[in-house]
């Protein structure tokens, strides 16, 4: 059972490329979140899926786009990167609803724009 | 913004002593969540207290939660060097939406 799965763990990019760090989860959650981690300021969220087919801005949507492709899937899109975009990326799920439940996180993506 | 703020940043101390670590929160929540995370990975889950809890317990884990205050407090007993990892509160509330907002969190180093 692998919860929370992020690919890739680590990539370098250049200023101006494009990339999608994916993101899968195998316990049935409804809902489904991509975070930034940046030294001292804890996570912020960038955007979540409450349930399959829909997909809401959280704190720091700007530069970001995001596919919920199934139940499963979440994906985070990266247009045009930029410098201020290297971060620690963290995916998270939960059941969902709206009775707030924990969030199960992955490991990350350690991203670089250089 | 942030909500969840902790205090201390960091804190170290020796293998059988008692952490406590303290979250304030600044808006009304639904609940109060802590997670540990440890070198390199993602966030674990530790314990959710939700606005009508006052105390909650988990192992060696004991969470208050005082709303007329906005803070609440993770006190770790007989710690262990495998307990070395930072810990983030989050705070839950229904708000225009979803938002739950992480703290930047607590650096605990346990000392064999």
């Amino acid at each position: 059972n692998a919860g929370v799965t992020q690919t890739p763990k680590f990539q370098v990019l250049k200023t101006g490329q494009s990339m999608t760090l994916q993101c899968a989860q195998d316990m049935n959650h409804n809902s489904m979140y991509w975070y930034r981690q940046d030294p001292g300021m804890g996570l912020r969220l960038i955007y979540y899926s409450a349930s399959e087919g829909t997909t809401d801005k959280g704190e720091v949507p700007n530069g970001y786009n995001v596919s919920r492709l199934n139940k499963r899937e979440f994906s985070l899109r990266l247009e045009s990167a930029a410098p201020s975009q290297t971060s620690v990326y963290f995916c998270a799920s939960s059941e969902g609803g709206r009775d707030f439940q924990p969030q199960h996180f992955g490991d990350g993506t350690r991203l670089s724009i250089l | 913004s942030q909500q969840g703020e902790e205090d201390p940043q960091a804190l170290s101390i020796q293998e059988g002593e008692n952490a406590t670590m303290n979250c304030s929160y600044k808006t009304s929540i639904n609940n109060l969540q802590w997670y540990r995370q440890n070198s390199g990975r993602g966030l674990v889950h530790l314990i959710l207290i939700r606005s009508n809890e006052r105390e909650k317990h988990s192992g060696r884990l004991r969470v208050t939660l005082d709303t007329s205050k906005k803070s609440s407090s993770l006190l770790i007993t007989a710690s262990r060097a495998a307990d070395t990892a930072s810990y983030f509160c989050a705070t839950d509330a229904w708000g225009g939406g979803f938002k739950t907002i992480f703290g930047a969190g607590t650096r605990l180093f346990v000392k064999a």
